[in-house]
């Protein structure tokens, strides 16, 4: 079974401070994507970073960061500076690909409250 | 703004009643995929269509049904409507079917059940 956990409901953060999300995933592919999506108070689902399996350097994208630990089946969410518009929900997922659909499979999320 | 647009953004009705959601992709995404965001079962992959074809199914209950068009919009039926059925459903679209490529999020409609 292909499976995303996110062990950390809920997280909380002082604004200008880092915090990382943790995530681990299962899947017997070797070809697949690992992705954040952020889903603010608004409901939109937006990408935030995104991560090729194959490539061992870590994805950055401004403040947001990944450890992407491939043997560990681990791939946390590193954010610094954190502001006040970073509170939203987290979402790890994956797809794989070169199969018959690129399907996201999604963890269960991680509620980050930023606090001013 | 995603590009992806659904409608309607929200709908009340009641217990066996049947709904059809619609959602346009970004201008020349051939991919388009359901999910289903509840309480219960977080964010689960529904259905994928591809240039108008069914793609893949994933949880997806037989009262539920999806089609895409020629002009590449997709519906998705919804029919028996149970309350459990409450939830947010996003349509997301993408150009193909490479997984790198990015699934761009449409804003949801908020389903309710009565």
């Amino acid at each position: 079974a292909q499976t995303v956990t996110q062990s950390q409901p809920e997280m909380s953060v002082q604004e200008a401070e880092t915090v990382t999300l943790s995530c681990t995933y299962d899947t017997s592919e070797n070809n697949y994507y690992l992705f954040w999506y952020k889903q603010p108070p608004s409901r939109q689902m937006i990408l935030v970073i995104r991560q090729e399996a194959y490539k061992q350097q870590n994805a950055t994208e401004n403040r947001f960061s990944v450890n992407f630990q491939k043997a560990a089946k681990s791939f946390s969410l590193k954010i610094s500076d954190s502001q006040l518009g970073d509170t939203a929900m987290y979402f790890c997922a994956f797809t794989t690909y070169g199969g018959a659909t690129n399907k996201l499979i999604f963890g269960t999320g991680t509620l980050l409250a930023v606090q001013p | 703004d995603s590009g992806v647009t659904q409608t309607p953004k929200h709908l009340i009705t009641a217990t066996g009643q049947r709904v059809t959601l619609r959602c346009s992709p970004r201008s020349g995404d051939l991919s388009v995929y359901w999910y289903q965001q509840s309480l219960d079962q977080g964010l689960q992959f529904l259905i994928q269509y591809y240039n108008g074809e069914e793609r893949a199914k994933g949880n997806i209950l037989e009262r539920f049904s999806a089609q895409q068009f020629p002009d590449l919009h997709s519906e998705l039926n919804l029919s028996s409507l149970e309350l459990g059925d409450s939830a947010l459903y996003f349509c997301a679209s993408s150009y193909g079917l490479a997984g790198i490529e990015t699934q761009y999020f449409g804003p949801g409609t908020r389903l309710l059940v009565l």
